[in-house]
């Protein structure tokens, strides 16, 4: 399958300090990536979309500011946290799909946010 | 929007023993319905998938059943091993919102050798 890869997996970082996260589709090219966010023993959130050269799309209740998101080609998208405050660390997991509607999602293997 | 209800959220059985998970979903226009199975600190995998265009796909040990009708699907996972322990997602996409996946809460399964 396809693979994708988001880096780092792990990262510990002070209050009030900012952290990128990358995502990249290492076989395919991904017009549209998702970004989630997992808190302990919970479902995946979905926190938005990015789109290959445009402004991602947020779900309600997701603080643009809070979360930049750049899709700068078609094979990367990061998730910038800034300002970082403890409430922010979790479990942030990117997803591409190589395909339309009705295809497979496939997850970078997650980020482990922890910020002290 | 889409909404995607998941049970039980924890599920023991015995070694070579089926398990069941059961979800809804709330809107009509979802056309695909996969399953990713997660275990603890990694990415979820996707386990089998079905498209609205048939009712059963099955997979050597994991079967998944959908009525579009009722709106509701289901996964099958025979001969339980304690490998198939991990956290289970069902999911719906397609519809109105497009290409966005909405994930159910989960289902903690644990199998006791």
């Amino acid at each position: 399958g396809a693979v994708v890869s988001q880096h780092p997996s792990r990262v510990i970082c002070k209050s009030g300090t900012s952290v990128k996260i990358e995502c990249r589709s290492l076989d395919f090219q991904a017009t549209t990536m998702f970004w989630y966010r997992q808190f302990p023993k919970k479902s995946l959130m979905l926190m938005a979309t990015s789109n290959e050269g445009s402004k991602a799309t947020y779900e309600q209740g997701v603080e643009k500011d809070k979360f930049l998101i750049n899709h700068a080609s078609l094979t990367l998208s990061t998730l910038t946290v800034t300002s970082a405050h403890p409430e922010d660390s979790s479990f942030y997991i990117c997803s591409a799909r190589s395909g339309g509607r009705q295809t497979e999602a496939f997850f970078g293997q997650g980020t482990r946010l922890t910020v002290v | 929007g889409e909404n995607v209800e998941q049970h039980p959220s924890t599920l023991s059985v015995q070694e070579g023993d089926s398990a069941v998970i059961k979800c809804t979903y709330s809107d009509s226009a979802s056309n695909y319905f996969p399953w990713y199975k997660q275990e603890l600190g990694k990415r979820p995998q996707l386990i089998i998938d079905i498209r609205s265009n048939v009712g059963e796909k099955k997979d050597q040990r994991i079967a998944v059943t959908l009525n579009k009708t009722a709106k509701h699907f289901s996964l099958h996972i025979t001969e339980t091993q304690p490998e198939d322990s991990a956290v289970y997602f069902c999911a719906a996409s397609g519809g109105l919102r497009g290409q966005k996946v909405t994930f159910g809460t989960g289902t903690k399964l644990q199998v006791i050798p």
